[in-house]
């Protein structure tokens, strides 16, 4: 079975600071997608970044880079000069290549960016 | 615009009775996905389909039921089964094959009363 464990239940961070939300997964395959998905208080899911498993460069997309260690099976979201829009639950996710796209959701991270 | 509906917003629900959630995309997207959220927790599947007049169970699919009679519509019926229904339900769609995520609906709160 697929995992997902995201370890920090709450995290906080100084407006225009930088912050690292953690994710590790579990899977035997070796061809897969990860994502990192953002549910503000409207509780919109909204894809933030998308990393393929066979591409070792990291995604980045503006503020929001990712530190993908395949070996390590860990998929970190580092959000740079954080804003107060920033402010959401955060879900990790991935799915492997034969499963029909279906995503495997770890637990969240709840971000308050304070001013 | 394409995008995903899901109706009502809020819902209640008396003990007993069944309720029918609706999801209704105009993407064409291929595939469908019911997930639950409860309160400071991620996202459990209950039902997918893959293709119209199929659909497989999830991880909780017990006291829920779907069907898939159009590739647009997928809805999810919360049974008098279901013991604790009240959560946040999100309805997804992806297009098979293509591995950039789902688009989600805005989701339908269930409250039981």
């Amino acid at each position: 079975a697929q995992t997902v464990t995201q370890s920090q239940p709450e995290m906080s961070v100084q407006e225009a600071e930088t912050v690292t939300l953690s994710c590790t997964y579990d899977t035997s395959e070796n061809n897969y997608y990860l994502f990192w998905y953002k549910q503000p208080p409207s509780r919109q899911m909204i894809l933030v970044i998308r990393q393929e498993a066979y591409k070792q460069q990291n995604a980045t997309e503006n503020r929001f880079s990712v530190n993908f260690q395949k070996a390590a099976k860990s998929f970190s979201l580092k959000i740079s000069d954080s804003q107060l829009g920033d402010t959401a639950m955060y879900f990790c996710a991935f799915t492997v290549y034969n499963a029909g796209n279906m995503l495997t959701f770890g637990g969240g991270t709840r971000l308050m960016v304070k001013p | 615009d394409g995008g995903i509906t899901q109706s009502p917003k809020y819902l209640f629900r008396k003990e007993g009775q069944n309720v029918t959630l609706s999801c209704e995309q105009n993407l064409n997207h291929d595939a469908m996905y019911w997930y639950r959220q409860d309160p400071g927790q991620g996202l459990r599947l209950i039902y997918y389909s893959q293709i119209v007049n199929d659909f497989q169970k999830g991880d909780i699919a017990e006291g829920y039921s779907v069907s898939r009679e159009k590739k647009e519509s997928f809805p999810l019926t919360v049974t008098s089964a279901q013991k604790n229904p009240t959560a946040f339900y999100l309805c997804a769609s992806s297009i098979l094959g293509q591995f950039y995520g789902y688009t989600f609906g805005s989701g339908t709160r269930l409250t039981v009363v």
